[in-house]
């Protein structure tokens, strides 16, 4: 049984940076394509962007690009994203999502984390 | 990158009734060598993390109650709950997975008449 735990709610400045953390249970990070996703309150789903395990290559979303980075520790099967230059509307919900790494094809997200809260304001 | 568009944004269905969601995608889905369409649809309730209830456009994920049901292929998806009950009030998003970047639809927001 796949177990995906976020790290805790972030309180931050506009301007400044967070980064979230996403441990693995169950699975080795290696099996696994990890993306992130976040919900801004009382909106819809919003990709971010993710890892393609077969291409070894991390994808973003045009919106984030320059300001989001997402890498991984695969001692600890920990995955990690980072946001800079924080405003007002990234706050949100932050989750990690993930689906097995398949040979050839992408996955939908089977497994969801519980959710990160980021909250930025002065 | 490919846009996905759900409809409409809410409806409210009696319970036992039926609920269509739609969801279109700007570009196909449909990969011809495996025969598969890379769309799933997910379920989130107040306060929870989204949960997968059908990929490949029709596959229900283990568990989930044979009430639910997607269909479509190409561009135009359907999900359809047969006799709602009172348990599927909740946001429901379509995915596509075909591409690296995998927009959600703006999601439909499913409640009791």
């Amino acid at each position: 049984q796949v177990q995906v735990v976020q790290s805790g709610a972030e309180v931050r400045k506009p301007g400044a940076s967070v980064k979230v953390s996403c441990k693995i249970s169950g699975y080795t990070l290696t099996e696994l394509s990890i993306h992130w996703v976040r919900q801004p309150p009382g909106k819809g789903l919003d990709w971010m962007g993710g890892f393609d395990r077969e291409d070894d290559e991390t994808f973003y979303a045009q919106k984030f690009q320059g300001r989001v980075t997402m890498t991984e520790d695969t001692s600890s099967d920990t995955a990690y994203m980072e946001l800079s230059s924080l405003r007002s509307e990234d706050t949100a919900v932050y989750y990690c999502a993930a689906g097995p790494a398949r040979l050839g094809e992408l996955s939908p997200f089977d497994y969801w984390g519980q959710g990160t809260l980021v909250t930025v304001s002065s | 990158d490919i846009v996905m568009t759900q409809s409409p944004d809410s409806l409210a269905v009696s319970l036992g009734g039926r609920a269509t969601i739609n969801c279109k995608s700007s570009q196909s889905v449909f990969y011809g060598p495996s025969n598969k369409n890379y769309l799933a649809w997910y379920q989130q309730k107040p306060g929870q993390p989204p949960k997968l209830l059908i990929y490949g456009a029709s596959t229900r994920e283990s568990g989930v109650p044979d009430r639910f049901s997607g269909s479509g292929s190409g561009t135009d998806f359907t999900l359809t709950i047969s006799s709602l009950q009172a348990e599927d009030v909740a946001v429901y998003y379509c995915q596509q997975y075909y591409s690296r970047r995998l927009p959600f639809g703006g999601g439909t927001k499913v409640e009791i008449k």
